[in-house]
Parts: C-alpha cells; sequence; structure tokens
C-alpha cells in the first residue's frame, strides 16, 4: 500500500514563474492537508481539502496561493509569481477520515522549492 | 506564536542515553502527538495521547501529558543512533478540529 506521494521533490523555479505541487493521498483516503515547513521551523498549516471541496483555507496566504483536490487525479498546489519568501519544503498529509476522528495524518516526503 | 514550544531546541547525548524532549502548548487540546522527521524526509507519527490520558507507552518511547500545566514530554529510552533526528509535538486546539498545529521542534542528535 504506496503511502502518500507528492512530485516533483525538488522544484526550483525563477521569481515570478508558477509553482505547481503535486499530491496523492493514500489509497482509500480522501481528505488531504497541506503544510509548508521553513528552514529549521516546524509545520504551519496551509489548506485543508476533501475531494472537490476546500474545507479549511485559514492558513493560505490571501493571494498567489490555491489548492485543488479534483474527483479524479492528485491534489494541487498551486502558487503564482513565486518570491524568495516561498522558498520551503510543502508537505502534503491524508487522512481516511476528518483526522479529528482518527487522530493520525500520515505524511508524504515533502516538495522542496527554491526560488532563486 | 505558535501553539506547540519543544524545550529544548536541540540535544545532543551519548548512544545507550536517555533523551528528554519537553512541549508547551497554550490552549485547550483534544489530543497531543509527537512526530519524527529524519533530515529531508517527511513526518512520521510516533504517539498519541489524549487529554484524558497521563501517560503512554510506544517500545522505547514514553510520552507524559500534564494538562495543568499545559505541558507534555517524550522520552526515549536506550537510545540509538538511527534516533537521531527532529521531533515535533502537534495539539488538535480545542475549537480548530482542523488544524494540527506544530511547535518548532527539538533536534535531537544522538552520538555513537
Amino acid at each position: 500500500n504506496a503511502g502518500v506521494m507528492q512530485n516533483p521533490r525538488h522544484l526550483v523555479r525563477r521569481r515570478g514563474q508558477e509553482a505547481r505541487l503535486r499530491c496523492s493521498p493514500m489509497k482509500g483516503h480522501s481528505h488531504v492537508y497541506w503544510y509548508r515547513q521553513l528552514p529549521e521551523e516546524g509545520l504551519k498549516f496551509m489548506v485543508y481539502l476533501q475531494k472537490e471541496n476546500i474545507i479549511d483555507e485559514s492558513g493560505m496566504p490571501k493571494e498567489r496561493f490555491s489548492a485543488e483536490f479534483p474527483k479524479e487525479g492528485p491534489s494541487i498546489l498551486r502558487i503564482q509569481q513565486v518570491v524568495r519568501g516561498d522558498s520551503a519544503a510543502y508537505f502534503c498529509a491524508s487522512s481516511p477520515r476528518p483526522f479529528l476522528n482518527t487522530g493520525e495524518l500520515f505524511f508524504g516526503e515533502g516538495s522542496r522549492l527554491t526560488v532563486l | 506564536s505558535q501553539q506547540g514550544e519543544e524545550d529544548p531546541q536541540a540535544l545532543s547525548i551519548q548512544e545507550g542515553e536517555n533523551a528528554t524532549m519537553n512541549c508547551s502548548y497554550k490552549t485547550s487540546i483534544n489530543n497531543l502527538q509527537w512526530y519524527r522527521q529524519n533530515s529531508g524526509r517527511g513526518l512520521v507519527h510516533l504517539i498519541l495521547i489524549r487529554s484524558n490520558e497521563r501517560e503512554k507507552h510506544s517500545g522505547r518511547l514514553r510520552v507524559t501529558l500534564d494538562t495543568s500545566k499545559k505541558s507534555s514530554s517524550l522520552l526515549i529510552t536506550a537510545s540509538r543512533a538511527a534516533d537521531t533526528a527532529s521531533y515535533f509535538c502537534a495539539t488538535i486546539e480545542g475549537n480548530a478540529g482542523n488544524m494540527l498545529t506544530f511547535g518548532g521542534g527539538t533536534r535531537l542528535m544522538v552520538k555513537p
């Protein structure tokens, strides 16, 4: 049973370009969470999605960032017009039910974005 | 400021010694979890302790929770070099069920 799959693992973009990060949750999981981790820091919640719905985006920056989780295919975190401050590791996690009920999140290996 | 704050930020010990990491939080919680992160990797769930529990064990891990002091500790006994990693506590705040809030982490180095 494959775990949470994220790609690309590493992404380099120049300022002003777009970054697209993909996350395929574990089989049977329909709840996806995105977190951002700056160097030497903990993870910060960004957004929680269920298939075709954004449930909680309270951690998403108001501009340039968007997320989706379509009926078919992976969840996508999209960052438009990237700036150097967007350089970070972006982690996706999934759970079979809202994790408040299960208590545990399963994390992917992360996508490391570097903005030149 | 972060809900969970780990202490110390960094810890270096010899193999075979015990490692203790502490976590403090600010608001009421439903449960508290500890995760481990190897350098450059994702997070791995270690153990969850619910707000009505005081202590929990899993292998060489022992977690305590003191809700009156809003604090938790993670003890790794008989540490191994392979335990070298960052350890994070995470909480679900009482009214924010969608959000698992992480502390800044303790970077543990176990020297062989």
